[in-house]
């Protein structure tokens, strides 16, 4: 199984400020990855697919970037709504991988 | 537009059966796979399974092999999560999700979520 390590665990930032997530994946999984925003009771909406590719309707603060193992999720001007968790995720080798899909532990982007 | 249309909460005893649905619309049902995943409060998702509905292919996380069961219904354009018999650590939020097709297989359309509570 493809393990993903998201760091830091907790980010405190203030709106207007930069935010850089990290996702580092265990084994590589080339562009395959993805970023979603999960806020309480909603579903969690996806960001950045292809590791690099905003999804439709994104706002362009939002950006991704790395491939292979290390990969980065950067939000260059917090706005207040951009406060949530932040999930990655890898589907390498889908469907002919045993193990399947997974995703990281999460980013929680707090208001300092 | 691309809809995934849950059904309602459920609160069940352990040992009780259930299936959960998912309805979609907007889109050839047939043409992409459909996955589950599991939330729970303070831990990331869980990717459980997914089915390609056109031959019914399956595949399961080797975390929820055998404790859940994927389906779908070609005609209904509806995709099912069941459990034979449940515990209460089957308490969460389950999410069934489209996954877009080759290269990437990301997921892009997310149904409401069903919460289902398990207690006795």
């Amino acid at each position: 199984e493809i393990v993903l390590t998201q760091s830091p665990a907790t980010l405190s930032l203030s709106p207007g400020e930069r935010a850089a997530l990290s996702c580092r994946a265990s084994q590589s999984v080339a562009s395959s990855l993805a970023w979603y925003q999960h806020k309480p009771g909603r579903a969690p909406r996806l960001l950045i697919y292809g590791a690099s590719n905003r999804a439709t309707g994104i706002p362009a603060r939002f950006s991704g970037s790395g491939s292979g193992t290390d990969f980065t999720l950067t939000i260059s001007s917090l706005e207040p709504e951009d406060f949530a968790i932040y999930y990655c995720h890898q589907s390498s080798d889908w469907p002919s991988r045993p193990s399947g899909l997974t995703f990281g532990g999460g980013t929680k982007v707090e208001i300092k | 537009e691309v809809q995934l249309v849950q059904s309602g909460a459920e609160v069940k005893k352990p040992g009780e059966s259930l299936k959960i649905s998912c309805q979609v619309s907007g889109y050839t049902f047939t043409s992409y796979w459909i996955s589950w995943v599991r939330q729970t409060p303070g831990k990331g998702p869980e990717w459980m399974g997914s089915i390609y509905p056109r031959d019914s292919d399956t595949r399961y996380s080797p975390s929820f092999q055998g404790q859940v069961t994927i389906s779908a219904d070609k005609s209904l354009s509806t995709a099912y999560l069941q459990w034979s018999s449940l515990k209460a650590s089957d308490t969460a939020r389950y999410y069934c999700v489209r996954q877009e097709q080759w290269p990437y297989y990301h997921f892009d359309y997310w149904g409401q979520g069903t919460l289902i509570t398990v207690s006795s």
